[in-house]
């Protein structure tokens, strides 16, 4: 099984900040990349996907991705107190179907 | 937007009880997954399903679990005999095309909390 990690934090940022959440992953072939957030005794809500080397942006968010060092990364700018949540990054199972999560990194904003 | 559903939001239990939970996934997606996450720890796949059929099983999946697609639109996830450490959250999640990447993701329904006595 794919091994994702995850700092598990607690990361806190003071609002209007950047945010930097990382994820490493084991497995050299994975070609796609999931970040979802959770709010506690929520289900997971997806953010991003990101599959292609480089930076990705979508509003607030920018996901990073460098498969040599196999490494994810999420950036939240302007960070708000509504960010506060655990954030779980994700990797496919080898055979496409499964996510593979990582025990996510919680993040904390304070106003 | 459509969205998955689950029911119960909370069921409670005996052990050694049956348990049936119960998921609506968006409507013409093709594939269906259970995962479950205990209180504290991370998210972990059950089972895949497509075409009617098991596409992918974790460790987790043993016989004590079972999956249906019993009509068009409910995907259910049995558990036999349920036990103490059966006790988590479980997810139903439904995707369109199988195929993970850039293009297509897995959304999760709302979770149903399962509590064994």
């Amino acid at each position: 099984q794919k091994e994702v990690e995850q700092n598990s934090g607690p990361l806190s940022v003071p609002e209007g900040a950047i945010a930097s959440l990382n994820c490493t992953y084991s497995d050299r072939v994975s070609q796609s990349f999931f970040w979802y957030r959770q709010y506690s005794g929520k289900s997971p809500e997806l953010i991003m996907s990101i599959y292609s080397n480089g930076d990705k942006e979508d509003g607030r968010f920018t996901a990073q991705l460098n498969k040599a060092s196999q490494y994810v990364s999420l950036l939240i700018r302007d960070s708000q107190p509504s960010d506060s949540a655990t954030y779980l990054c994700a990797v496919p199972s080898n055979s496409g179907y499964a996510l593979n999560f990582g025990k996510g990194t919680s993040l904390l904003v304070t106003p | 937007e459509p969205e998955v559903t689950q029911t119960p939001s909370h069921q409670v239990t005996q052990m050694g009880q049956e348990v049936i939970l119960r998921c609506v996934p968006i409507s013409n997606h093709l594939y269906f997954y259970w995962y479950r996450q205990i209180l504290g720890q991370k998210v972990e796949f059950l089972v895949s399903f497509y075409n009617n059929e098991i596409s992918e099983k974790s460790e987790i999946f043993d016989d004590q679990f079972s999956v249906e697609r019993p009509d068009g639109s409910n995907f259910t996830l049995k558990i036999r005999s349920t036990k103490l450490e059966d006790s988590a959250m479980y997810f139903c999640a439904s995707e369109a095309s199988g195929v993970l990447g850039a293009t297509d993701t897995q959304y999760f329904g709302p979770g149903t909390r399962l509590t064994v006595l």
